[in-house]
């Protein structure tokens, strides 16, 4: 399933499943951009990135997909697993400065 | 040893006190930022300081100041507290912006 982030929409996958997250970002200008997990009462945490100059990077179970043209992020998780449960945010960098501005976010709930 | 550490992680308080949230980061990180998350998990950035000096100042009441005592402490105080500043106020860290931030596990300020 997927779901684009508004207003801290759901989205309910069953544990194995994949799972796609969608973010719209704001900036033409942004180079740099990040997807954070927030588990509940925790700061948000670095899963993982990607660099304007790019349109896909793979790391362990996550892929981000960057789409310039249409100014669109996704997250993919395979074999969605119970710890994967958490809001999610992707923030983008405004190039040259240290500013991030965050989306919406994303609860993910897996479902046993 | 935690990487950035705030304190307190719970602040309960009347309207009208003036109360204090401190930041700690013990990665040599250049820059530290505030963020406030409110209820809908919405994250904003509030300040931003490099090495001491403050570079991030987004539209936030002047009821807000925060100070850098040296590049490794960020606290943020907040005077005549109103209902709406009740949020989770998150820290954090970046080496620079091409790293990302290092979150601290937040401090949930509520103002009854």
């Amino acid at each position: 399933g997927e779901s684009v982030g508004l207003h801290l929409p759901t989205l309910s996958v069953q544990e194995g499943d994949n799972s796609i997250i969608n973010c719209a970002y704001s900036n033409s200008a942004s180079d740099y951009f990040i997807w954070y997990k927030q588990e509940s009462g925790k700061g948000p945490q670095f899963i993982i990135d990607i660099r304007s100059n790019m349109d896909k990077r793979q790391g362990q179970r996550v892929t981000v997909l960057l789409n310039k043209t249409v100014k669109h992020l996704s997250l993919q998780i395979a074999a969605t697993q119970p710890g994967d449960s958490a809001v999610y945010f992707c923030a983008e960098n405004i190039r040259g400065t240290y500013k991030y501005i965050f989306g919406t976010g994303t609860r993910l709930k897996v479902l046993a | 040893d935690t990487a950035v550490s705030q304190t307190p992680k719970y602040l309960v308080t009347q309207m009208g006190n003036d109360k204090s949230i401190k930041c700690e980061q013990n990665l040599g990180h250049d820059t530290m930022y505030w963020y406030k998350q409110d209820s809908k998990k919405f994250l904003k950035i509030m300040f931003s300081y490099n090495n001491k000096e403050l570079i991030i100042n987004e539209t936030v009441p002047n009821r807000f100041s925060p100070k850098s005592p040296d590049k490794a402490h960020l606290n943020l105080h907040i005077n005549s507290l109103e209902l709406g500043d009740s949020a989770v106020y998150f820290c954090a860290s970046s080496q620079s912006p091409a790293y990302g931030y290092t979150f601290g596990s937040g401090t949930r300020l509520t103002v009854v």
